[in-house]
């Protein structure tokens, strides 16, 4: 019920494609569903979060898209570049007073030159 | 500048041996948080805080114990080391209990042998 899982593993993407990230969950009280990147060496850091209202949210190259009924959320990053060559968690936030991140298990996307 | 500063950047330790993984923000957070992250799993969440003098558990609390004495640190001790601790450990914290706005520290990498 406290799962979030992420596929794929991994992922190579050409430069200028898409690169696509999914994640599923069960809990439906999950209210608050941010996307991490990370660089190696680095802490993960904040790309885009969406709540569970909203279908679909974009900034800049990065869109989630969130399917409430299919309880399923995707991350998209257009015009895939190099430098976008990271690893990517998704999360969920379960309700009540405890500020937890449930997080997927990482998807390690490269992307060709 | 703001932020998490984790310490120390990496460490081998003896099983058996005591160590504590410190972890300091500037940013007058109150919630931090405890993560472990491994190749597969995700990031794990150990222990938190929602504010100063409170602590809780996460998923994965045995063998670890960690203290709130101040907003600013949130020390993570592991009173005997065994094997599977090996992981790299990221302190994050947050402005507001909820899962909003994490901001994550650079991470300890720690290795028992």
């Amino acid at each position: 019920q406290q799962q979030v899982k992420q596929s794929p593993q991994s992922l190579i993407v050409q430069k200028g494609g898409i690169s696509i990230i999914n994640c599923a969950y069960e809990n439906t009280a999950f209210d608050y569903f941010p996307w991490y990147q990370q660089f190696p060496g680095k802490g993960p850091a904040l790309l885009i979060a969406i709540r569970p209202d909203v279908s679909e949210k974009k900034e800049g190259r990065f869109t989630i898209s969130f399917n409430k009924s299919a309880k399923q959320f995707s991350l998209h990053i257009m015009d895939s570049q190099p430098g976008d060559s990271a690893t990517y968690f998704c999360a969920a936030s379960p309700p009540g007073n405890t500020g937890k991140l449930i997080f997927g298990q990482g998807t390690t996307l490269q992307v060709k030159p | 500048i703001a932020g998490i500063t984790q310490a120390p950047t990496s460490q081998i330790l003896a099983a058996g041996r005591r160590m504590t993984l410190r972890c300091t923000q500037d940013m007058r957070h109150n919630a931090m948080y405890w993560y472990r992250q491994d190749l597969g799993l995700g990031l794990r969440l150990i222990h938190y805080s929602n504010t100063a003098g409170t602590t809780g558990k996460g998923e994965v609390p045995d063998g670890y114990s960690v203290s709130r004495a101040n907003t600013d640190d949130f020390p993570l001790t592991l009173a005997s080391a065994v094997p599977s601790q090996t992981s790299v450990y990221f302190c994050a914290s947050s402005p507001v209990v909820g899962g909003y706005g994490y901001t994550f520290g650079s991470g300890t990498r720690l290795t028992v042998v």
